[in-house]
């Protein structure tokens, strides 16, 4: 059965580092989405992504975080300079279409930011 | 905004006993989706709901969506081990323009003693 992945499963970065999350999504799958989850809370939407393009972003996704689909396959979540805060869980997520259709979410990074 | 409030919060059932977790909006619902997180994981879809009074049933699990939209319900019967987990719901905020965004409920945590 097709499902989503990420590497890595865990990354530990130093405060101030950038940092690139990395998803393979469904391969006929034309949305895609980050979410995260902070220990304890829920989890959060942070962008959408369709056709090369932003189509929401949370205020969460502020100017240190961008989105990337830089080949045909991978989706990529970049955070510019790391925040304590930052430390999450990182989900990928996507759909096959926009309207009335299930997203389908990876297993999830877990970034530790010291 | 769009707020889903999770009932109970936490749960600890007798393996073999029925359990029922509740999901109510604050706004009418356009789809609700159910996954299941085990800690520390990714989460698993469940179930889509978008009709109202619509009910959907997968092995030992029925999640049913009310009349007005606005609550869901999941129910497990026979509980098993392999049922224990984090339960989330999820509304599909397309109906009010925002692009693909899932907001989630803070989780039902599951604990099944054998």
């Amino acid at each position: 059965e097709p499902e989503v992945t990420q590497t890595p499963s865990h990354q530990v970065t130093q405060m101030g580092q950038e940092v690139i999350l990395r998803c393979v999504p469904i391969s006929n799958h034309l949305y895609f989405y980050w979410y995260r989850q902070i220990l304890g809370q829920k989890v959060e939407f942070l962008v959408s992504f369709y056709n090369n393009e932003i189509s929401e972003k949370s205020e969460i996704f502020d100017d240190q975080f961008s989105v990337e689909r830089p080949d045909g396959s991978n989706f990529t979540l970049k955070i510019r300079s790391t925040k304590l805060e930052d430390s999450a869980m990182y989900f990928c997520a996507s759909s096959w279409t926009l309207l009335t259709d299930t997203q389908y979410f990876g297993p999830g990074t877990r970034l530790t930011v010291l | 905004s769009q707020e889903l409030e999770q009932s109970p919060q936490s749960l600890i059932v007798q393996e073999g006993k029925n359990l029922t977790i509740n999901c109510t909006s604050s706004k009418t619902l356009y789809g609700l989706y159910w996954y299941k997180q085990k800690y520390g994981e990714g989460l698993i879809f469940l179930m889509m709901l978008q009709k109202g009074g619509e009910e959907k049933s997968h092995e030992k699990i029925t999640a049913k969506l009310d009349e007005k939209k606005q609550q869901s319900s999941l129910h497990i019967t026979a509980s098993q081990p392999s049922h224990a987990g984090t339960y989330l719901c999820g509304a599909d905020m397309r109906i009010y323009n925002q692009g693909g965004k899932l907001i989630f409920g803070q989780g039902t945590e599951l604990s099944v003693k054998p």
